[in-house]
Formats: structure tokens, C-alpha cells, sequence
């Protein structure tokens, strides 16, 4: 079962910023936080993760909230390049090894 | 560059066939995981090996077999191909199986079961 929940698509603009929501009400205290990006006909790729703490790199901002419970990935100054469906992931831990959950991600749409 | 392949990149079966779905890595990573992705939906994990001759169930493993026969190499068997086994197929690794480490996916094969 997905234990995250996000909106079904979303859509820009190119030199715009853009906030994909993320909600994981039920997360656990030991569970990372992963963002994967998917175009068509291509394999998921990893975008950014985190625990506790904002993270920040080349592609990406991740904000986390004080509790945990919903992050916001942030992309900023998008091109048509980031177009892709946006999976936010938690990555349980399970019988020694750990796992990632996926939901259904958001189409993020960039248009010129 | 990590890098997995997958071969074959597309298959058509019929129903009752054997399938044979490969995945090759050289990141020199323990970890190996194949997922099956259906149309407009997230990744679902089936098998995966943290070393080499040995494989574990992920959360929909029936109708599926895997093998490691090699740290490189990780394969996943239809015995019996069924139509609601038609969906794409990835293969990811990660050097490890705790901790953050990122998985690296393949570009995915595109199985038709008819």
C-alpha cells in the first residue's frame, strides 16, 4: 500500500517555481523520504532524499516539515527537461533490508 | 556512470509460455530489485537479492521466480505467462539495502502476455 499521497498532476511554466506536494501522515520515525522522476518509456530516477532536515541539491530543493509528515519538493527555474511524473517514495525498512513504496506520482507539465 | 541494462527492451508472449526477463549491472552493487509498473501507476517491487544465489519475496512475488546467479546479473521467470502479467518490468541496484542508498533503475521492459 502507498503511504503517500499527491496530487495527480500539476502544471508550469518554463523559469517558474515549482512546489509538488507530498503527504505522509502515517511515516515512521526511521523512514527516508525519497523523490523519483520518471519521463515515458524510461526508468525512475533519483531526484533527491531526506530524513529530518531541508535538503538541497543540483536538481532540487526538499523542504520537510517539522513533523514529518508532508515535504514539498522544489524545482526551481523548470525547463521542458523536467517534465516527468514526480515520485515522492518512503523507503521502509523491513526484515533487515528496506524497500521502496511507490505511489502514483505527479505529472508535472512545463509548457514554453 | 552507474549502469543497468535490461534485455530484452520489449516481449511478446503467450499465454502459458515461459518468459525470461535479464538484467545486467555494473555498479559492482549488492542489491538487486525487479519492479513491474502498470499503465498510470507507481513502481511494485516482486523479487530482490542482496548477494549472489540468494533471493527474497517482495510484495507481489506470485507467479514469479528470480535467479542471481552472479552479483552482476539478476533474472526474473514467468513460468506461467498470464494475461495480468502484462506490464513493464524494471530492474534497479543499490550498494546497499539499509541506510539511503540510491537505487539505479534500468530502462525498463515492456512485456505484452496475449
Amino acid at each position: 500500500d502507498a503511504k503517500t499521497t499527491q496530487p495527480d498532476s500539476m502544471e508550469s511554466t518554463e523559469g517558474e517555481t515549482v512546489h509538488l506536494p507530498c503527504s505522509h501522515a502515517t511515516i515512521s520515525g526511521n523512514e527516508y523520504i525519497y523523490w523519483y522522476r520518471q519521463v515515458p518509456l524510461q526508468g525512475p530516477e533519483y531526484v533527491t532524499h531526506g530524513l529530518q532536515q531541508n535538503t538541497t541539491n543540483s536538481m532540487a530543493f526538499l523542504a520537510i516539515a517539522s513533523d514529518r509528515k508532508s515535504s514539498t519538493l522544489i524545482l526551481t527555474h523548470v525547463s521542458l527537461r523536467d517534465a516527468a511524473v514526480y515520485h515522492c517514495i518512503l523507503r521502509v525498512n523491513q526484515g533487515g533490508s528496506a524497500k521502496l513504496i511507490f505511489g502514483e506520482g505527479t505529472k508535472l507539465t512545463v509548457s514554453s | 556512470e552507474a549502469a543497468v541494462t535490461q534485455s530484452p527492451r520489449s516481449k511478446v508472449a503467450v499465454t502459458g509460455g515461459k518468459v525470461t526477463l535479464s538484467c545486467h549491472q555494473t555498479n559492482n552493487h549488492d542489491y538487486m530489485y525487479w519492479y513491474r509498473q502498470d499503465t498510470g501507476h507507481g513502481l511494485r517491487l516482486i523479487h530482490y537479492s542482496y548477494v549472489a544465489d540468494s533471493t527474497e519475496k517482495g510484495d507481489i512475488p506470485d507467479g514469479y521466480k528470480a535467479s542471481r546467479p552472479s552479483q552482476e546479473n539478476f533474472s526474473l521467470i514467468l513460468e506461467l505467462a498470464s494475461l495480468s502479467q502484462t506490464a513493464v518490468y524494471f530492474c534497479a541496484s543499490s550498494a546497499s539495502g539499509t541506510g539511503w542508498a540510491e537505487q539505479f533503475f534500468g530502462p525498463g521492459t515492456r512485456l505484452t502476455v496475449l
